[in-house]
């Protein structure tokens, strides 16, 4: 099973900064990476595919890189309704699928 | 538009048994793979169970292997999940989610969630 650490736990970031979150895989993922958002009493929302490709929808400010077991999303920009728990999934070898732990990222 | 309705969830004691339902609309049911996927109260996703598109591979996460069996039904366009033997660490939100084609195999359509309950 491929383990998927997320760091940091917590991230508190000022409106309109940039907030950085790291995914990491315990092996390689080759692109096969998605990261999620999910707010209070949500279901999780697609982000980003393919460790950089955004689905339907999603604001330019929101970017994911990497490749093989190192990954990063990007908010630029950081508006009121980004601040929620991003989680990145690994579909590269299941099953099983393998979420992170998650990153909060608060209001400073 | 695509939609993905949970129903099924509530309180139930240990060594219990309920049953799931996700009801699919706006998309063609029988092209795609579908997921449940779980969340703890305070806690993480963690995936719980695969159908594909034609009912005939299925998968289950260890910590439900022989206690829970996925199911669909293509006329009702619909998904179940059968819980049996529940435990208190079986308490989540269970999501009914779709496994992309363009996407690759993420999960990238989700229901809003049914709550399920273990508890004496």
């Amino acid at each position: 099973e491929i383990v998927m650490t997320q760091s940091p736990a917590t991230l508190s970031v000022s409106p309109g900064e940039r907030a950085t979150l790291s995914c990491r895989a315990s092996q390689s993922v080759s692109s096969d990476l998605a990261w999620y958002q999910q707010k209070l009493g949500q279901a999780p929302r697609l982000l980003i595919y393919g460790a950089s490709t955004r689905a339907t929808g999603i604001p330019a400010r929101f970017s994911g890189s990497g490749s093989g077991t190192d990954f990063t999303l990007t908010i630029s920009g950081l508006q009121s309704e980004d601040f929620a728990i991003y989680y990145c999934l690994q579909y590269n070898n299941w099953p099983p699928w393998t979420f992170g732990q998650g990153t909060k990222v608060e209001i400073k | 538009q695509v939609q993905l309705v949970e129903s099924g969830g509530g309180l139930v004691k240990p060594g219990g048994s309920l049953r799931l339902s996700c009801a699919a609309s706006g998309f063609t049911f029988t092209d795609y793979f579908m997921t449940w996927i779980r969340q703890a109260p305070g806690k993480g996703l963690e995936w719980v169970s695969y159908i594909s598109s034609g009912g005939v591979t299925i998968y289950y996460a260890d910590s439900v292997k022989g206690r829970f069996t996925i199911s669909r039904d293509h006329a009702k366009n619909s998904l179940f999940l059968q819980m049996n033997s529940l435990s208190v660490e079986d308490t989540a939100v269970y999501y009914c989610a779709r496994v992309g084609i363009l996407t690759g195999y993420c999960m990238d359509v989700w229901g809003k969630g049914t709550t399920v309950t273990v508890s004496s």
